[in-house]
């Protein structure tokens, strides 16, 4: 069976730190992977994906990720973090044999502290 | 472009009780999707429609939910009768297609609470 696992469920962070939001996946075939974020009172957002190619993928908002392919990983960064990133974050993979289904982690809290 | 929407965004029922919560996709998106978050834990995938017709329902917990999807557009998702175990956030997104090729559009959920 597929999973995700985000480890931490909340990451307090001051504004302009560097942030590092962990996803780790175990899965018999190959997947794709996602990140989206959840602000307060909004549906889930896709912020960014990566199906093939280069390994480091971004989004528009500074947003980062690599694809780790022997520690089955993609992990979320981002240099500089403002007040305005505060939201929840999910991993999700999705299984390029069944590629309309999201298996989601449990999601990160990401609270950005003045 | 209107979004997904989704309602009532919140709801309490007692144990028992019937809910029906109901989602409106994107104009022309022809998947449809139901997912719920219980307790903080992670989002999973309860099923899928693709126009009318359920393609995959295998997220479904049990036969207390039903969800219809008529005419292919908007859809609905009754629980009857709830649990407090059904408590949680039930999300509906919408797609054109392939997840990997044009991502999913959510709803912004309806919190369901069963006292």
């Amino acid at each position: 069976a597929q999973s995700v696992t985000q480890l931490d469920s909340q990451v307090p962070v001051f504004e302009e730190a560097p942030v590092e939001l962990r996803c780790n996946y175990s899965s018999s075939v190959s997947v794709y992977l996602f990140w989206y974020v959840q602000y307060p009172n909004q549906g889930l957002q896709l912020l960014l994906k990566y199906l093939s190619g280069s390994t480091l993928v971004e989004s528009i908002n500074g947003f980062e990720a690599e694809f780790n392919k022997s520690q089955t990983s993609f992990h979320l960064r981002k240099p500089s973090v403002h007040i305005s990133d505060t939201a929840e974050y999910f991993c999700a993979v999705s299984l390029m044999d069944s590629s309309y289904k999201l298996i989601f982690g449990s999601g990160t809290r990401l609270l950005v502290r003045p | 472009e209107a979004g997904v929407t989704q309602f009532p965004s919140h709801s309490v029922i007692e144990k028992g009780q019937t809910v029906t919560l109901r989602c409106d996709p994107i104009s022309g998106h022809d998947n449809l999707y139901w997912y719920r978050r219980v307790m903080g834990k992670e989002i999973k995938f309860l099923l899928h429609f693709v126009k009318e017709s359920k393609q995959d329902e295998s997220g479904m917990p049990n036969n207390r939910f039903l969800a219809e999807r008529t005419g292919g557009t908007y859809s609905t998702l009754k629980v009857q009768p709830a649990e407090l175990e059904d408590s949680g956030v039930y999300f509906c997104a919408s797609s054109p297609g392939a997840v990997f090729e044009y991502g999913y559009t959510f709803g912004s959920g309806t919190r369901l609470t069963v006292v």
